[in-house]
């Protein structure tokens, strides 16, 4: 089991920038989050789905941000253009739907916007 | 909503001891999950320990322990016979039985001291 694989590990890009984040969850996982993580505000949901399809995306702090699930095994999110306050370290997680159950988190990637 | 507090921002132990790390969520829902994740310096988030709402008795993971006090909405970690390894920020989490995103605390900043 590779676990949720997220790329890139870190991003640095100019202001005004597109910014895409990948996110490939646990084979067999129908759930599937992104949280972004800051000093000030800690870990905060942005969006989830179940089998592919957007659930909830109260907490996505904007238009310019958006978030696709193609398929089962591959999630993006987007960032155009980006600002610096977006710099923060954004997680993708991924459950099987039982609610009794964690969420298995990737690595995170860190994105800088200077 | 719901809201988790961690009124601890930073905890320090002496190795091999134990120290418990503080919790309390507010809810109206009787069927919910409680958790605690372990994040080190390199930031990957680790699940330690769950505890189902409907289960009197507290869940248990060798060194990790918890207190559930479900009246007093209160979840707290008791880690023992402390180890250099367990150094990291702590996150207490919360995810209600009608809904499928996970509500974090600030977390707490656990210090070992060799």
């Amino acid at each position: 089991d590779a676990g949720v694989i997220q790329s890139p590990r870190h991003e640095v890009t100019e202001m005004g920038q597109e910014v895409t984040l990948r996110c490939k969850p646990i084979s067999g996982h129908n759930s599937l989050f992104w949280y972004r993580q800051t000093m000030m505000r800690g870990l905060e949901l942005l969006i989830y789905f179940n089998n592919n399809v957007p659930i909830d995306d109260s907490g996505m702090p904007e238009d310019r941000f958006s978030a696709k699930m193609p398929n089962a095994s591959f999630s993006t999110l987007k960032i155009q253009p980006s600002e610096p306050r977006d710099s923060a370290v954004y997680f993708c997680a991924s459950s099987l739907s039982s609610r009794g159950l964690g969420y298995t988190f990737g690595s995170g990637t860190r994105l800088t916007v200077v | 909503a719901q809201t988790v507090t961690q009124s601890q921002p930073e905890m320090s132990v002496q190795e091999a001891e134990t120290v418990t790390l503080s919790c309390t969520y507010d809810t109206s829902e009787s069927d919910y999950y409680l958790f605690w994740y372990k994040q080190p310096p390199s930031r990957q988030m680790i699940l330690v320990i769950r505890q189902e709402a409907y289960k009197q008795q507290n869940a248990t993971e060798n060194r990790f322990s918890v207190n559930f006090q479900k009246a007093a909405k209160s979840f707290s970690l008791k880690i023992s016979d402390s180890q250099l390894g367990d150094a990291a920020m702590y996150f207490c989490a919360y995810r209600g039985g009608g809904a499928d995103g996970l509500t974090f605390g600030k977390g707490t900043h656990l210090i070992i001291q060799p």
